[in-house]
C-alpha cells in the first residue's frame, strides 16, 4: 500500500518568507509526527498529533513554527519568517496507534528546506 | 529525559562479513521500545528492527539481529553477510510508552560496505 508522502521534496526560500510543508500519512494511521533533521542538532521531535486530541507541541523550537492536521489525516507544518537556521530536512512519520502498544512509526521521504 | 548515544560516527566492513553497531541509552523507565532505522541517501528512514524492553529474547530480522542488554542499557545491531545495499546511516532510537511516545534518536552511524 501507499506509504507516507511529503511535499515538496525540496524547497528553497529566502530568509523572512513563510513556508508550508505537507504530509500525507498512511491511510488509517491515527498518530502523526514531525521531526527535523539538521547537521548540528541531529534528529529532533517537533510535534505529535493523535486522533482528535490536542497536539503535543513540546518540540517546536519557536513560535514561528506551527502545524495543523485536518480531518485527522493530512498535516501541514508552517514556518513563518524563515531563518537560515531553519534549513534542515523535515521528516513526517505516522503510526497506527499513539497509545501504549508502540506501533512502529513509518517515515516519509522528507522535505529538504534551504533558507537563503 | 531519555538520551541515546551512538559512539561510532562511521564504520566500514567488507562485503559478506559481519559488523556490529553500538548503541547505549539512558532512561529511568522500565517499559519502552528500541528501534534501529536505516537511512540511505534517498533520505527515507526505513525500520530495520525493533525490540520490546519486556522481552528478554533478542529480536532478529533475517540478516539483522540485536544484542539487547537491559541492565547495561545497551542495544547493538549486528548485520551478518553484509551487502552493498546495507550502506547507509543507521540510527538507534528509543520510544517511551508515556506521553507523546516520540522517538529519541542517537547521532547515527554511517556504514560503508567495501566490495
Amino acid at each position: 500500500g501507499a506509504g507516507v508522502s511529503q511535499s515538496p521534496s525540496n524547497k528553497v526560500t529566502e530568509k523572512g518568507k513563510d513556508v508550508e510543508l505537507r504530509c500525507d500519512p498512511i491511510s488509517g494511521h491515527t498518530a502523526l509526527y514531525w521531526y527535523r533533521q539538521s547537521l548540528g542538532q541531529g534528529l529532533e521531535f517537533l510535534i505529535y498529533f493523535q486522533g482528535n486530541s490536542a497536539p503535543d507541541k513540546s518540540g517546536l523550537p519557536s513560535d514561528r513554527f506551527s502545524a495543523e492536521r485536518t480531518g485527522g489525516s493530512v498535516s501541514t507544518l508552517t514556518i513563518q519568517r524563515t531563518q537560515q537556521e531553519d534549513s534542515a530536512v523535515y521528516l513526517c512519520a505516522s503510526s497506527a496507534l499513539g497509545n501504549s502498544g508502540a506501533e512502529t512509526q513509518y517515515f516519509g521521504p522528507g522535505t529538504r528546506l534551504l533558507v537563503l | 529525559a531519555q538520551t541515546v548515544t551512538q559512539s561510532q560516527p562511521e564504520m566500514s566492513v567488507q562485503e559478506a562479513e559481519t559488523v556490529t553497531l553500538s548503541c547505549t541509552y539512558d532512561t529511568s523507565e522500565s517499559d519502552y521500545y528500541l528501534f534501529w532505522y536505516k537511512q540511505p541517501p534517498s533520505r527515507q528512514m526505513i525500520l530495520v528492527i525493533r525490540q520490546e524492553a519486556y522481552k528478554q529474547q533478542n529480536a532478529t530480522e533475517n540478516r539483522f539481529s540485536v544484542n539487547f542488554q537491559k541492565a547495561a542499557k545497551s542495544f547493538s545491531l549486528k548485520i551478518s553477510d553484509s551487502q552493498l545495499g546495507d550502506a547507509a546511516m543507521y540510527f538507534c532510537a528509543y520510544r517511551s510508552l508515556q506521553g507523546a511516545q516520540k522517538l529519541v534518536f542517537g547521532q547515527g552511524t554511517r556504514l560503508t560496505i567495501n566490495p
